[in-house]
Parts: C-alpha cells; structure tokens; sequence
C-alpha cells in the first residue's frame, strides 16, 4: 500500500531564507507526483507536477525533485516571502488517483 | 478558462439527512476524481470517473456514498443518512486523461453533520 509522509509538519522561518520541504512515498511504481500549496479554508492550488521519467522541474522560486529509486522527492523554496505561508502538500499518482501527505504548514515571518 | 467549479461551498446538514454535492470539472476533462478532506489531513481518495463510468471507487468508504457522473461531464457526490463522521471538506478535481495527468482541484465543499 502506497503511503506518503512529509516532514517536518510546521516550519517557521524568518522572511528571506531558503527551505525545503521533504516528501517520502513507498512505492517507487508511480505515474508523477505534485506539490500543492493549500492556504487556510481554500482548495488546493497545483504549483509542480514532476513526471516518473524526471528529476526536478522549476517555476520562479520553486524547484522540486525526485529520486523514484529512495521514495523521495523534495520542494525547494528561494527566498521565502510572507505570502508562501499556507500548507504544503505532495502527492503521488498512484494507478490513476492521488495518495497525498499530510502536509507541511509554513510560516514565514516578516 | 473557468477552472473546476463546487457547488454549494458549505453544507449544514442534520444527522440522518440526505446531501448531494456539485462538481462541474474543467471543459474537455475526460477525468474526474473526489477526495474527502478532514481538518490537519491530506485529502483522501473516494473515487475516480474516466468519462461517464467509475473507473476506481475503491476509497468509497461505505455504500452510503455514492457518485454519477451520467453525461461525463458534470458529477454529484451522494450521501445517504450522513453520521457525523462524515464532516469534512469534500474535494473535487479533474485532468485532462488519468494516469499521470496533471489534476487540478475546486475550492471544496465543506459539509458540517450535526
């Protein structure tokens, strides 16, 4: 059975610096995975979708990789701003549905 | 473009009471998916449609609930004599084809039982 976990659950950091958050899944047999963002009462909002057959994919201050072979995938965040606090998810696609984590909330503070 | 719509965004019910909740996906989504959300969880799968017939409802978790999606557009969420147990944040969301697709979500419905 696939599972996902993120680590840590809450991370605050102040206005500026470089994080990342950390996704684990067991079972290496999946189509891609997403990064979400999820702020407080609101849906989610995709930011990253690796496909199985590469390694990172970039967009503005975010990079996310993967590493199929460990279960392991990691979302970088550049120069953190007060507006990247909300919760963040990952996600495998796992024979068609999503089997998510249970989320990283972040705060960065001014 | 319009993206993926929920309808109502919140539900009160009474316990034992019938729901039906909305989804209308994204134009030309073969794909549609629900997902149940409780408060400090990820969400988690219900069930899946390619076109007009459920391809996985494995994450349906009793036969209180049931979905249709009859023209392979527009779905409704259906729960029977809804328990208190079944307040959460149901999700919806749909992509282009299954199996690797990039899926993209409505904003939810949040349905209290009391």
């Amino acid at each position: 059975k696939q599972e996902v976990t993120q680590i840590p659950a809450a991370l605050s950091v102040p206005e500026g610096e470089n994080l990342v958050l950390n996704c684990s899944f067991t079972d290496s047999a999946i189509y891609n995975l997403q990064w979400f963002r999820q702020d407080p009462g609101k849906g989610l909002t995709s930011l990253l979708l690796i496909q199985s057959s590469q390694r990172e994919q970039t967009s503005g201050r975010l990079n996310a990789s993967l590493d199929k072979s460990s279960g392991r995938s990691t979302l970088y965040i550049a120069a953190s701003q007060p507006g990247d606090s909300a919760t963040y998810l990952c996600a495998v696609s796992h024979t068609g549905k999503l089997i998510f984590g249970q989320g990283t909330t972040l705060q960065v503070k001014p | 473009g319009a993206g993926v719509s929920q309808t109502p965004s919140n539900k009160v019910t009474e316990k034992g009471k019938y729901v039906e909740l909305r989804c209308d996906p994204i134009s030309g989504h073969t794909a549609l998916y629900w997902y149940r959300q409780s408060l400090g969880q990820g969400p988690e799968f219900l069930i899946y449609f390619q076109g007009t017939g459920a391809a996985d409802d494995s994450g349906l978790p009793n036969d209180r609930f049931f979905a249709v999606r009859p023209e392979g557009s527009v779905s409704t969420l259906k729960i029977q004599r809804t328990e208190r147990g079944d307040s959460a944040v149901y999700l919806c969301a749909s992509s282009l084809r299954p199996d690797g697709y990039e899926q993209f979500f409505g904003p939810g419905t949040r349905l209290t039982v009391l």
